[in-house]
């Protein structure tokens, strides 16, 4: 199975802070990255696919970028509705696997 | 907008079965593959199976393989979940997700969830 390590477990940042988040996969996955957000209590929300096109009616604050392992979620300009817990997704291999997820706060 | 609608959940003893529903409006069902994820309390998400728009390809997690089953009954827009021996372990909310047509690489919409508990 591929695994997906995703970093850090929690952030938290100053409003209009750059934020970034890491995933690292196992082996490489070709591109077939997605970065999810899910607010509390509600379900994941598609941010980026394909590493790093921007799912319809995303903020371009957020932006996708990657290769072959490592691949990184960008905030630029951190707002308060961006809290949340933000996941990583490898679709390139079954089964599909997900990073661990990184908190993020406003600080 | 696309909705996804499960049902089916509830409070299931250890080794009994029980059987989860998605409903899928507002977009063609039998042209999208569709999958299953969960979501232990307070925990990550983990997926667990995934169906081509045809019913023909058919993926598990090796945690629930050999005791889950997933179908769809494209005439009734509907996703199944049908879950036997159950453990605490399997204890999560479920999502039902959508497959995009770009591809089944990633999920584009997800559904509210529908929560399982098994204890005795």
């Amino acid at each position: 199975d591929i695994q997906m390590t995703q970093s850090p477990p929690s952030l938290s940042a100053s409003l209009g802070e750059t934020v970034s988040i890491e995933c690292r996969a196992s082996e490489d996955i070709y591109s077939n990255l997605a970065w999810y957000q899910q607010k509390s209590g509600k379900s994941p929300q598609l941010l980026i696919y394909y590493a790093s096109s921007l799912q319809d009616g995303v903020p371009s604050r957020f932006s996708g970028s990657g290769s072959g392992t490592q691949y990184s979620l960008k905030i630029s300009g951190m707002q308060p509705e961006d809290e949340g817990v933000y996941y990583c997704l490898q679709g390139s291999k079954y089964p599909r696997t997900f990073g661990g997820g990184t908190k993020l706060e406003l600080k | 907008e696309v909705q996804l609608v499960e049902s089916g959940g509830g409070l299931v003893q250890p080794g009994r079965s029980l059987k989860l529903s998605c409903l899928a409006s507002k977009f063609t069902f039998s042209n999208y593959g569709m999958n299953w994820i969960r979501q232990a309390p307070g925990k990550g998400l983990e997926w667990v199976a995934s169906i081509s728009s045809s019913g023909s390809y058919i993926y598990f997690a090796d945690t629930v393989k050999g005791r889950f089953t997933i179908s769809r009954d494209n005439a009734k827009n509907t996703l199944y979940l049908q879950m036997t021996s159950l453990r605490s372990e399997d204890t999560a909310l479920y999502y039902c997700a959508r497959h995009p047509q770009l591809g089944p690489y990633y999920f584009d919409y997800w559904g509210q969830g529908v929560m399982v508990t098994v204890s005795s």
